[in-house]
Formats: structure tokens, sequence, C-alpha cells
């Protein structure tokens, strides 16, 4: 089975603290990405990358910045965070986007 | 970029209710989509899934799915269901051409009462 491992299951950091999120998978596959998930609005996309060190805006990529220096590992990083990036963020994995794999996720609490 | 709407927000039934959760999306091109479910603190699932062939997809633990072009649905049914299937359902769509913009809906929970 594919696995995507997201480093941290629970975060707390502070206002303006840059922040990141680790994610890493382990079938090889090209694309990744990173939606944030809020009660009532579903999964939002805020990046994606389709190759080593190719990034995509999503919806929402305000705020947010990603790196994928191996085709392995994509990071999320919250340049400055702010209380209103507190969420639940979920990394996927898929090849040719033929159905997404989904990390346990990572929720982050901004105070 | 296309969209999709789930109408339904909470959805209680009673256990053996029949179930149906609607799904719209917007998009004119040829479209994939999908059905994932999260149960109570775990990760999304994905339920089942449409490419092509035979508008009736039929998912695990008995959900199935009906692609209706001329109404842009994807309607996601369960004859029977049971308390386990407490969980929140997410439908989603993929262009055809474009497989790397997987969009949500905002998701319908489910509450079967046993």
């Amino acid at each position: 089975d594919v696995k995507v491992t997201q480093s941290s299951r629970y975060l707390v950091k502070r206002t303006g603290e840059k922040v990141f999120l680790e994610c890493v998978q382990d079938m090889d596959h090209e694309n990744m990405f990173w939606y944030r998930q809020d009660p009532g609005l579903g999964l939002r996309l805020i990046y994606f990358s389709y190759d080593v060190k190719m990034k995509e805006k999503g919806d929402i990529p305000e705020g947010y910045s990603v790196s994928r220096e191996k085709k392995e590992r994509f990071s999320l990083i919250l340049e400055s965070a702010s209380t209103n990036q507190t969420s639940m963020y979920l990394c996927a994995s898929s090849f040719a986007g033929y159905g997404y794999t989904f990390g346990s996720g990572t929720r982050l609490t901004v105070v | 970029a296309q969209s999709v709407s789930q109408h339904n927000h909470h959805v209680i039934l009673s256990e053996a209710a029949s179930l149906e959760l609607g799904c719209n999306y917007s998009y004119g091109g040829t479209v994939n989509l999908f059905w994932y479910v999260q149960y109570p603190g775990q990760h999304l699932q994905l339920l089942l899934k449409y490419f092509s062939g035979d508008p009736l997809v039929k998912g695990i633990k008995g959900f199935e799915a009906e692609f209706i072009k001329s109404k842009f649905s994807f309607n996601l049914r369960k004859p029977s269901v049971q308390w386990s299937d407490t969980a929140e359902y997410f439908c989603a769509v993929t262009s055809g051409n474009n497989n790397n913009d997987m969009r949500f809906g905002a998701g319908t929970r489910l509450t079967v009462k046993p």
C-alpha cells in the first residue's frame, strides 16, 4: 500500500512563526498535494507539485509556500503563521491522478 | 477550474435506511469523479471512482454511485446503512485533461443512529 506520512499529528505555533509541515510518500508518485480541511468548507487545494522542483498554486496559496527538492518529499511552509491558518492540513500523492492517497493530517493551531 | 457542490451538510438516518448523498459538479469537459470517506479520527479513504465506461460504479462497503452526465451529478447510494457508516463523505472531481487538480465538495456528515 502507498503510504503518505505527515511528520506531525498536532502542532501548536505562535503568530508570526515560520512553520514547516513535512510530507513523505513511499511509492515514487510524481504528484503531491497540500490541502487544508475546514468544517463546512471541505478540502481546499493550497499547492501541488507534479515533479521535483515544480509547483503550482491551488485555490488558496496566499500565506503559504512549498518546497519539493526530492520526489518523495513535499513541504508546506507558512512564512508567518496567523490565527486564520489554524486548520487541519492534509498531504496527498497520486500517480497520474488516478485516485489520491492521503496522509493522516496535521492539526495546526496558531495562537 | 471545476467545482463541486454537496447540498446535504448533515444527514441523520436510522440503521437499515437507504442513503443517497447528492453531488453536482460544474465543468464542461471530461471529468473523473470520486467519493471519499473520512471516519472519525481517520484519514480520507477512497470509496469509489469513475473514469469512463459503465456510469454505475460499485465501491467498497456496499456503496455505489451513478454518473449522470446530463445532470452533472454523481450521487452516492447505499441500500441499507449501518451504524459503522457514520462518517463524513466527500465528493471530488478532476478534469479529464488534468488529473493534478482534484477539487472537493464541502462534505456531508452522515450520522447513523443504532
